[in-house]
């Protein structure tokens, strides 16, 4: 159990629907990765928060956002969901310490399904 | 920019045998290398990683890796497979632009298939 809990574990939806992954960090991590998984493109860097600031963005497209509140917990909201957009999604934390050296923590995922 | 590739999406290997998985990085920097295993319907768990310092790191589970400098290469061993060890296993690179922070850069992943 590396402490990091995203939900939901699975998620059905149809295409043009939106939908928000929570994530919530290791007890005193600051900061929190989104990737995304597929088949086709592997693991992708989708944005980083750290400290409820972005500090770094990857692949992500316009149509998803995220945020990280006071608590600390992320949010990966995805909207005018397409086919292709199924995919495994994870959230990573990392501690200030660990943040430079990039050693990540990986909750188990949120599976989306676009039908 | 940072990036690895991993040679061999899947690799099978008999039980007791030696586990050799390939990896060669590209940077600009001194990179910062790590590999993860994902074991199905689980996250990647950090198996080990090489900062700086000592060339071969051992990590969990028996497996050690090797940076080589000369040959680009960060490859994951382990002298005798366990049937527990079967898993998706990926070499990653620590980013460092701008745009990217210090997020980590994944290969394709390596499937290692243990037969007894």
């Amino acid at each position: 159990d590396s402490g990091v809990t995203q939900t939901p574990k699975h998620l059905i939806t149809a295409t043009g629907q939106r939908v928000t992954l929570r994530c919530s960090p290791r007890s005193g991590d600051l900061s929190v990765y989104w990737y995304q998984q597929s088949l086709d493109q592997g693991l992708q860097f989708l944005i980083q928060y750290y400290n409820g600031e972005e500090r770094a963005k990857g692949n992500i497209l316009e149509r998803f956002s995220a945020q990280q509140f006071p608590d600390l917990h992320s949010e990966l909201n995805l909207s005018s969901l397409e086919l292709g957009d199924s995919a495994l999604y994870f959230c990573a934390s990392s501690d200030p310490g660990r943040d430079y050296t990039g050693e990540l923590f990986f909750g188990e995922g949120s599976r989306l399904t676009v039908l | 920019a940072q990036s690895v590739t991993q040679l061999g999406s899947h690799v099978s290997v008999s039980e007791g045998a030696l586990v050799l998985l390939r990896c060669n990085y590209s940077s600009s920097v001194p990179p910062y290398l790590f590999w993860y295993v994902q074991y199905p319907n689980q996250g990647l768990q950090l198996l080990l990683k090489y900062t700086t310092g000592a060339t071969l790191v051992k990590g969990i589970n028996g497996f050690e890796a090797e940076f080589k400098k000369s040959e680009t290469s960060f490859h994951l061993t382990k002298p005798s497979a366990h049937m527990s060890d079967a898993a998706e296993y990926f070499c990653a690179v620590r980013s460092s632009n701008s745009n990217s922070g210090y997020a980590l850069n994944f290969g394709k992943g390596t499937s290692l298939l243990v037969t007894p």
